[in-house]
């Protein structure tokens, strides 16, 4: 089994719908939880944390539910410029000091005119 | 300032050349990492320093060889490559703590090997 796992996509939407990124991992143990998200031939770049309670960052909201080793973001009013790679990343702390980002295969979304 | 400074930003090499990539954060975190990325695939784990020592090694093989000289800089040298190991190198750093926290991501070193 994967250790994180997201929708394959790619995701085709319009201006304005609201899209749904789910990503499961296998590590019960782990930490920490971030969206990332990648331009093409750019490095990724943070977008969110993700925490238990869920947060919100204006059209932007993520849930974590440990239980089910489940992760979710959701935009909502879709913009041309959230067109790129929404990478779902775990960090899988195997007891040292510092974590190990393990990162999802990526969902491409390309929002359209 | 959550910058990562990765030079060069391209490089290209012949099998036998000798050559390093070089990475820089001034963000006070003891964590750095280094990441490989073929195209339309997530980065992949490669080393991790924690305090200027390697704790982590996914099995890379020995013609890449990580060093950490102090708690900003971050070093990958290069030797004998393969043309397989033509790819985006990606440096990150974080703060070194269990729970695990973001990582700050360098704009890579695109690397072809000839």
């Amino acid at each position: 089994r994967k250790e994180v796992e997201q929708d394959p996509g790619p995701f085709n939407v319009p201006e304005g719908a609201t899209v749904a990124f789910n990503c499961t991992y296998s590590n019960s143990a782990s930490q920490s939880f971030f969206w990332y998200r990648q331009d093409c031939r750019k490095e990724p770049k943070l977008l969110m944390s993700v925490y238990s309670s869920g947060n919100e960052d204006g059209r932007f909201t993520a849930q974590l539910n440990r239980a089910s080793q489940y992760i979710s973001l959701l935009i909502r009013d879709s913009k041309l410029s959230d067109s790129a790679t929404y990478l779902c990343v775990v960090n899988m702390n195997y007891g040292g000091s510092q974590g190990n980002l393990i990162f999802g295969k990526g969902t491409k979304l390309s929002v359209k005119p | 300032d959550t910058e990562v400074t990765q030079t060069p930003k391209h490089l290209v090499m012949g099998m036998t050349n000798k050559k390093s990539l070089k990475c820089e954060q001034h963000m006070g975190h003891r964590a750095m990492y280094w990441y490989k990325q073929k195209a339309k695939k997530p980065p992949e784990l490669m080393f991790v320093y924690s305090y200027e020592k390697l704790s982590i090694n996914e099995s890379v093989p020995s013609r890449f060889s990580p060093e950490c000289p102090n708690s900003s800089l971050l070093n990958l040298h290069l030797h004998a490559l393969q043309p397989e190991d033509s790819a985006l190198y990606l440096c990150a750093s974080s703060q070194a703590r269990q729970r695990g926290t973001e990582a700050f991501f360098g704009q890579g070193t695109r690397l072809t090997v000839v």
